[in-house]
């Protein structure tokens, strides 16, 4: 069965640089997560999106900023990077239709994101 | 406010004996509840939930999970633990008042020994 895709799977990026992570959600899916994943830590709700509207925001710093496109996938835009940031950055998905009120979420396998 | 609390940081078992992850959780409402696992390096993993109907809920591995409602607890069981069942086991609950919030517990590493 098809799954969550998130690219890069590994990136490495100065302080003060700009990353983009891109993700995938499985198909038919209407929802999509963005968590980050400090060393340690549990994951932290970033952003969400429900029909590529914006749907709630969770502990996203004024320098991230995120969408979701016509065609379903979402990219999470990250700027003026800290060192603060390296984290794992997972995009999940899950379907309040086909589902029902459930909505299990399907994680990807995650992008880290190491800021030097 | 919903939340979930996962008491111990670390299970240590031998293998083939039964294994306990521990979680409480605290709703306004009904719960939702699931358990993911994370290995080294990999995404979360969905392995069971529980929305209604019976309080042991079976799901991928051989894991199952009991619901108790008293108790406010959804602990994750498996009678025989395998070396390979070694990894991190995170317990959340869906927020229904906030469709779209899962909170996470903080997390139970769970090591194996052969």
């Amino acid at each position: 069965a098809a799954g969550v895709i998130q690219s890069p799977r590994h990136l490495i990026k100065e302080k003060r640089e700009t990353a983009t992570l891109k993700c995938y959600p499985i198909p038919r899916h209407d929802t999509v997560y963005w968590y980050q994943q400090g060393p340690g830590q549990d994951p932290q709700f970033l952003i969400s999106f429900y029909e590529k509207m914006q749907s709630d925001k969770g502990s996203i710093p004024d320098r991230f900023s995120a969408q979701q496109f016509s065609d379903y996938h979402s990219e999470l835009n990250m700027s003026s990077l800290e060192l603060g940031d390296s984290a794992l950055y997972f995009c999940a998905s899950s379907s309040r239709i086909r589902q029902g009120a459930t909505g299990t979420i399907y994680f990807g396998e995650g992008s880290w994101l190491t800021v030097v | 406010a919903q939340s979930v609390a996962q008491p111990e940081d670390q299970v240590n078992v031998a293998e083939g004996n039964p294994l306990t992850v521990k979680c409480t959780y605290s709703v306004s409402g009904n719960p939702y509840l699931f358990w993911y696992v994370q290995y080294p390096n990999r995404g979360l993993q969905f392995l069971l939930k529980y929305i209604t109907g019976d309080n042991l809920v079976k799901g991928s591995y051989g894991f199952e999970a009991e619901f108790n409602k008293s108790q406010t607890s959804f602990h994750l069981k498996k009678p025989s633990a395998l070396v390979s069942d070694s990894a991190l086991y995170f317990c959340a609950v869906r927020d229904m008042g906030n469709f779209n919030k899962f909170y996470f517990g903080s997390g139970t590493k769970l090591n194996v020994k052969p």
